[in-house]
């Protein structure tokens, strides 16, 4: 059981929007940074957004981040097929003294 | 380009020891914190433990405090796991990571291709 808390999956059309949530605790996601990655099965994860909102060069503007308490969201517009993928928020837990993930969500561009 | 490779990944008995080695280029290797992290199959990431710049601070995850060691190179850049009293469920592909900071914040900017470790007799 993930200490971070992510839907196992969600869906939609191509050229729509989805956002992906990531519930955590105050010793997590309220004290430090999020960061969210993409990993496509069978390949190594792939850095996304950093410090909950930025966006490492190669990134394309259709992915954002956002935080609020507890809580972190991934957004995606304007979805293509190749953005079919797992993706799994990520942050350092104060209490535990340790790097958390979520458990990962599947995303399906229908 | 920034690379990292990771070896050392075999098939290995429950309660055997095996050591992963992480070879780093392309970046200044002593500038950052580096962290391992695996991935049983069908499952997903697992951060296992990290270490930053100075190998000052090293931190576990609890289901491998004690039996796993962390260490680095910075004359070599390169990375290493101690894994130690290995069992069944330590079995996952490890990934080699670069941290964006030196101070281990966890925001993982590279990840290698990883390396395969099977526990079973």
């Amino acid at each position: 059981q993930s200490v971070l808390t992510q839907p196992p999956s969600v869906s939609a059309a191509p050229g729509q929007k989805v956002t992906i949530s990531c519930s955590g605790s105050s010793s997590n996601i309220g004290k430090n940074y999020v960061s969210w990655y993409q990993q496509v099965p069978g390949t190594a994860p792939k850095f996304l957004i950093y410090d909950n909102n930025k966006r490492p060069s190669g990134t394309p503007d259709r992915f954002s981040g956002s935080k609020s308490g507890t809580s972190a969201t991934l957004g995606i517009t304007g979805l293509q097929t190749g953005d079919e993928a797992d993706y799994y928020c990520g942050t350092w837990d104060s209490s535990l003294s340790a790097v958390v993930f979520g458990g990962g969500t599947k995303l399906t561009v229908l | 380009e920034l690379q990292l490779v990771e070896s050392g990944g075999v098939l290995v008995q429950p309660g055997r020891s095996l050591r992963l080695s992480c070879a780093a280029s392309g970046f200044t290797f002593d500038d950052y914190a580096m962290h391992w992290v695996r991935q049983a199959p069908g499952k997903g990431l697992e951060w296992v433990s990290g270490i930053n710049w100075t190998s000052g601070r090293r931190q576990y995850a609890d289901s491998v405090k004690g039996r796993f060691t962390i260490s680095r190179d910075n004359a070599k850049n390169s990375l290493y796991l101690q894994m130690n009293s290995l069992r069944a469920e330590d079995t996952a592909l490890y990934y080699c990571a670069k941290d964006i900071y030196g101070g281990a914040s966890g925001e993982i900017d590279s990840w290698g291709q990883g390396t395969l470790v099977t526990v079973s007799s």
